[in-house]
């Protein structure tokens, strides 16, 4: 039973479209985050939901639009993409106030500009 | 400069090796320290969990943080092909469950 799952998995498009990746989780967890990983394997925070509040915004560029329907969803809207855009977009979740909270990460979504 | 430092690596050891990660940081506010372990084409999975300064064990895995010198370790024993993967680590602030500050991670591969 998957605990963070995304969707979809490879996502090829061309620039200046405008794409969605989904995420969701079942562990019960109140946080939520989009994490970017690089080319060489650098994995870089985007933003944070807390019970549907964003909470950590990381300098991401306005094309990129986190959203959450609610505390076990959290979806990433991208506009008019760019070749820079290629990456592997990780959700995970976590239960905020737990000192000892563990991130679970989903599987990616390797998204590919062309 | 980077908050946290890793060599990313390549590390080739042939199996049954003891294998020795590391991670240097530059923020003397962290205090949880974590190893992630990612298979490829995966998500980064927890594999061990310390907090502040100290050494814990798992099985072959052994953590070490120590943060008067702002560095980490990951301590693999009896390393096996299984265990080929990227091993990054990361850390945060108290208080701050989800911002993960992670290395660059270390691509090991582990040969029978």
């Amino acid at each position: 039973d998957t605990a963070v799952s995304q969707t979809p998995k490879y996502l090829v498009t061309q620039m200046g479209n405008d794409k969605s990746i989904k995420c969701e989780q079942n562990l019960g967890h109140d946080t939520m985050y989009w994490y970017k990983q690089d080319s060489k394997k650098f994995l870089k925070i985007m933003f944070s939901y807390n019970n549907k509040e964003l909470i950590i915004n990381e300098t991401v560029p306005n094309r990129f639009s986190p959203k959450s329907p609610d505390k076990a969803h959290l979806n990433l809207h991208i506009n008019s993409l760019e070749l820079g855009d290629s990456a592997v977009y990780f959700c995970a979740s976590s239960q905020e106030g737990r000192a000892d909270s563990e991130a679970f990460f989903g599987q990616g979504t390797r998204l590919t500009v062309v | 400069q980077k908050e946290v430092e890793q060599d990313p690596g390549p590390l080739s050891v042939p199996e049954g090796a003891i294998v020795s990660l590391n991670c240097t940081y530059s923020n003397s506010a962290f205090q949880y320290f974590m190893w992630y372990r990612q298979y490829s084409r995966k998500g980064p999975e927890l594999l061990m969990y310390t907090y502040s300064s100290g050494n814990k064990e798992d099985g072959r895995f052994t953590a070490q943080v120590d943060k008067s010198s702002k560095y980490i370790s990951l301590f693999i024993r009896d390393s096996q092909p299984s265990d080929s993967a990227t091993y990054l680590c990361a850390m945060r602030l108290s208080g701050n469950t989800g911002k993960l500050i992670f290395g660059q991670g270390t691509t090991l591969q582990v040969k029978p």
